[in-house]
């Protein structure tokens, strides 16, 4: 029973495109992340949403756009894909938002942008 | 700006012996530590975390240390099992700050049988 998931895990896709990543949590957690690994390993963080609502928004590209429906889910909009986006993206859920609780995380989409 | 910093990419440690990662921070207003281990193709999970008033916290095999002034914590994991091989990344945060999770690059660990 999977706590975060993702859809897709795979996504190759050409420069210019616009693509969407899906994400779903079953947790009951109020608060929803959006992370970024790129090639140097680095994993940070994208965005943050608290029951729908943009907490952080990070110096990200606009052409990066999160929209939560709803609080189990929080989905990345792309447009416009440029190479440099190609990373593994991963999302993450806690209970309330607080610093010292447990991130949980979503398996990753690996984007690779051509 | 690396304020976390897991300066060995690697370490490998044969069965039964000790690993110690390691990991620096710049922050002094860092207050809270965490450890999280990442298998391939799946996401990071919480390991074991310390907030900044306690120098060790230990769970099972796994022992976080602190020490503030030098601003470094050590992962100790012991005995070592080859299912604890994977990367683990260092995790800080400041309560007040900037209201998010500031990772390392991690440090991928092979524990041979």
């Amino acid at each position: 029973d999977t706590a975060v998931s993702q859809t897709p895990k795979y996504l190759v896709t050409q420069m210019g495109n616009d693509k969407s990543i899906k994400c779903e949590q079953n947790l009951g957690h109020d608060t929803m992340y959006w992370y970024k690994q790129d090639s140097k390993k680095f994993l940070k963080i994208m965005f943050s949403y608290n029951n729908k609502e943009l907490i952080i928004n990070e110096t990200v590209p606009n052409r990066f756009s999160p929209k939560s429906p709803d609080k189990a889910h929080l989905n990345l909009h792309i447009n416009s894909l440029e190479l440099g986006d190609s990373a593994v993206y991963f999302c993450a859920s806690s209970l309330s938002g607080g610093l010292r609780e447990t991130q949980y995380f979503g398996p990753g989409t690996r984007l690779l942008v051509l | 700006d690396q304020q976390v910093k897991q300066n060995s990419p690697s370490l490998s440690v044969q069965e039964g012996r000790i690993s110690i990662l390691n990991c620096d921070y710049t922050n002094s207003m860092f207050d809270y530590f965490l450890w999280y281990k990442k298998y391939p193709a799946e996401g990071p999970t919480f390991l074991i975390s310390i907030s900044s008033i306690k120098d060790k916290n230990e769970d099972g095999r796994f022992t976080v240390f602190l020490n503030k002034s030098a601003k470094h914590l050590s992962l100790h994991i012991v005995p070592s099992q080859p299912g604890d091989s994977a990367v683990y990344f260092c995790a800080a945060s400041a309560q007040g700050g900037s209201e998010k999770l500031v990772f390392g690059k991690g440090t991928k660990l092979t524990v041979n049988p």
